[in-house]
């Protein structure tokens, strides 16, 4: 099955600072890529994904890029703000099979006023 | 309400006991998802439903869990004799159909004592 890895798994970084969260994953046939935002005692959020016929993709301050030779993929926040801090999960999986996401084990980011 | 409910947000039980947890996912959507989530870790696949019928619950770790979803809509994820090593966070997450974005709820915190 599909194995991702996620690192680091915390960030600390100040007011106005890029973060940069770096995945990988094993499975070749992965084609779809979310990025999740946990905030405390809240369910995960999808914030921004990317699919694999594309590398980069950008929504305001948030960008993710990917590598399907290397398999990896990168989101990356900049300008962070005390609200960006939260727990952030990488996930993968197949569209058109079960569609069902393998999560890594996530990035607590905190921003620092 | 617009998004997926969880209730009971909290549960404390003792060990050996059975726990029903329940997951309102956002109407009209077909596609259901429970997942696990231990401190510190990403959410852990458990279960799939497309409609009524569960498509892959590859993820139950053993026969004490079972979940359910007769209708289409809510769901209940039963969990039999539970041991210390279930306490975890509970998360439902629903999609319009397969392939879409899967929303997430709030979870259920099992605490088995």
């Amino acid at each position: 099955g599909e194995n991702v890895e996620q690192h680091p798994s915390t960030l600390s970084v100040q007011e106005g600072d890029s973060a940069v969260i770096k995945c990988t994953y094993s499975d070749s046939a992965s084609n779809y890529f979310p990025w999740y935002k946990q905030e405390l005692g809240k369910g995960p959020q999808l914030i921004i994904d990317i699919r694999s016929n594309v590398g980069e993709k950008k929504d305001q301050r948030i960008a993710v890029t990917l590598n399907k030779t290397a398999k990896h993929f990168s989101l990356h926040i900049t300008e962070t703000q005390p609200e960006d801090s939260a727990v952030y999960f990488c996930a993968a999986s197949i569209t058109g099979g079960s569609y069902i996401p393998t999560f890594g084990r996530g990035t607590s980011l905190i921003v620092h006023p | 309400g617009a998004g997926v409910s969880q209730t009971p947000s909290n549960k404390v039980t003792e060990k050996g006991k059975y726990v029903e947890l329940r997951c309102d996912p956002i109407s009209g959507h077909t596609a259901l998802y429970w997942y696990r989530q231990s401190l510190g870790q990403g959410p852990e696949f458990l279960i799939y439903f497309q409609g009524t019928g569960a498509a892959d619950d590859s993820g139950l770790p053993n026969d004490r869990f079972f979940a359910v979803r007769p209708e289409g809509s809510v769901s209940t994820l039963k969990i039999q004799r539970t041991e210390r090593g279930d306490s975890a966070v509970y998360l439902c997450a629903s999609s319009l159909m397969r392939d879409t974005e899967a929303f997430f709820g709030q979870g259920t915190r099992l605490t088995v004592v």
